[in-house]
């Protein structure tokens, strides 16, 4: 079936360091693949997404590729600030063009200290 | 702003109580969800609307059931609450088609049941 697994937190790292989020995915066919932020107190955001293989999606200073040969998704950005401090989930959408039944991670909770 | 608005951010209930947890969008969307996010468990899909009165289970639908009587309002009821239902609910919306999963959510619903 359709499965997400990211790394587990919480994840701790000061101000200006760089980030990583490791997510894996098992999917048939060939799935669009995202980035969700939940920032304290608030529902979920959709921080990026990458439609198909090789595929970068960006915003914020985040990047993730869509790497079919490794059916990964990791999440990066080069300097992290304390208003990062958010959970971050991965989800795929299995059917391309179909409906938007997205299979999430479980979530990695970062905090960023000053 | 397009929005998903949720009636209540935090409710305490009490065993076997009916609750009612109303969501609103205002983004002509025709699919709406209802979502329960645990620690360590990530979100969970309860049920999905694709249309009103078309409603279709998700992953956990045990001890929930759904109304979606207007095309922007989709209400999730827990006939008999338990204190297993204690969690976070997430209701979303999304625009059906062209596989861009961009989901839509509302603050969340804290629900307590003693």
């Amino acid at each position: 079936g359709n499965s997400v697994t990211q790394m587990e937190g919480p994840v701790t790292l000061s101000e200006e360091a760089f980030l990583t989020i490791n997510c894996t995915y098992t999917a048939t066919g060939y799935p669009s693949l995202f980035w969700y932020v939940q920032y304290p107190g608030e529902g979920l955001q959709l921080l990026l997404k990458a439609t198909k293989a090789d595929d970068k999606g960006s915003n914020k200073g985040f990047e993730a590729t869509y790497r079919k040969e490794t059916t990964s998704f990791h999440l990066e950005k080069g300097s992290v600030q304390v208003s990062d401090s958010a959970v971050y989930f991965c989800a795929l959408n299995p059917t391309q063009g179909g409906s938007e039944k997205l299979v999430f991670g479980k979530g990695t909770k970062l905090t960023v200290n000053p | 702003d397009v929005k998903v608005t949720q009636s209540s951010r935090y409710l305490v209930k009490r065993t076997g109580e009916k609750v009612f947890l109303e969501c609103v969008q205002d983004m002509d969307h025709e699919n709406m969800f209802w979502y329960r996010q645990d620690p360590g468990l990530g979100l969970r899909l309860i049920y999905f609307s694709y249309d009103v009165k078309m409603k279709e289970k998700g992953d956990i639908p045990e001890g929930y059931s759904v109304s979606r009587e207007k095309k922007e309002r989709f209400s999730l009821i827990l006939e008999s609450a338990s204190t297993n239902q204690t969690s976070m609910y997430l209701c979303a919306s999304s625009q059906t088609g062209g596989g861009t999963g961009e989901l839509f959510f509302g603050e969340g619903s804290r629900l307590t049941v003693l």
